[in-house]
């Protein structure tokens, strides 16, 4: 059966220092994968998608860039967090038009 | 691109009444559409995929109705129960699947 896995689950992290976020999926290969930020009050944002290996696309930056250095791995940072940056990130997978979006548990990112 | 707008942004019933929450899109299109349920502090849920090729879809307790003409997908929660009390999100992707338009989310509270 096909996982989902992210980390950290939360983090609390100072205005200025790097981060960076991870998504792990198992048990497909060739996943789309995604990132979605929501804000406190519940809008959902997408960030990034990727339909393949080394290859990524922006939505909306919000000085966060994204990687996909293998198959199955998606990973989400910055050089230097802002206040702004607080938030619920959440990965997705699909495998393509028609498929099913599944989501991450999420990583709780609080910046002070 | 794709706007989907969401109706109502919060809603409260009593237990065993009927919910219905409401996206609006702009895109004809548009071909798949997506309901999620987020409980809180977790993540989202996928409580239905829905084509537009069917008009009625029913799910455990709920409802899915698509209008094509009017652009209008809506979730009906029939007799809903305490544990129904979430957030519930549209979505509807673009033709690639690169991206994904979600509502601004509906927060629904069941009163026991």
């Amino acid at each position: 059966a096909q996982t989902i896995h992210q980390w950290p689950v939360a983090e609390i992290k100072a205005v200025g220092s790097p981060l960076s976020l991870g998504c792990t999926i198992k048990g497909k290969s060739s996943p789309n994968l995604y990132w979605y930020w929501q804000a406190t009050g519940g809008t959902l944002q997408q960030l990034f998608y990727s339909i393949t290996v080394g290859q990524v696309e922006s939505v909306v930056q919000l000085n966060l860039s994204a990687s996909r250095p293998k198959d199955d791995q998606f990973i989400l940072s910055t050089e230097k967090l802002l206040l702004s940056h607080s938030g619920f990130y959440l990965c997705a997978w699909s495998l393509g038009q028609g498929g099913e979006v599944f989501f991450g548990k999420g990583t709780r990112l609080t910046v002070v | 691109g794709e706007q989907v707008e969401q109706r109502p942004p919060h809603l409260s019933v009593r237990e065993g009444d009927s919910a219905v929450i409401t996206c609006t899109y702009t895109d004809p299109n548009s071909y798949y559409f997506f309901w999620y349920k987020q409980e809180p502090g977790a993540s989202l849920q996928l409580l239905m995929k829905v084509f537009s090729s069917t008009e009625i879809n029913e799910g455990q307790g709920f409802t899915v109705l698509l209008n094509k003409k009017d652009k209008r997908l809506s979730l009906n929660l029939t007799a809903a129960h305490p544990g129904d009390s979430a957030a519930y999100f549209c979505a509807v992707p673009n033709t690639g699947y690169q991206n994904f338009y979600f509502g601004k989310g509906t927060s629904l509270t069941v009163i026991p």
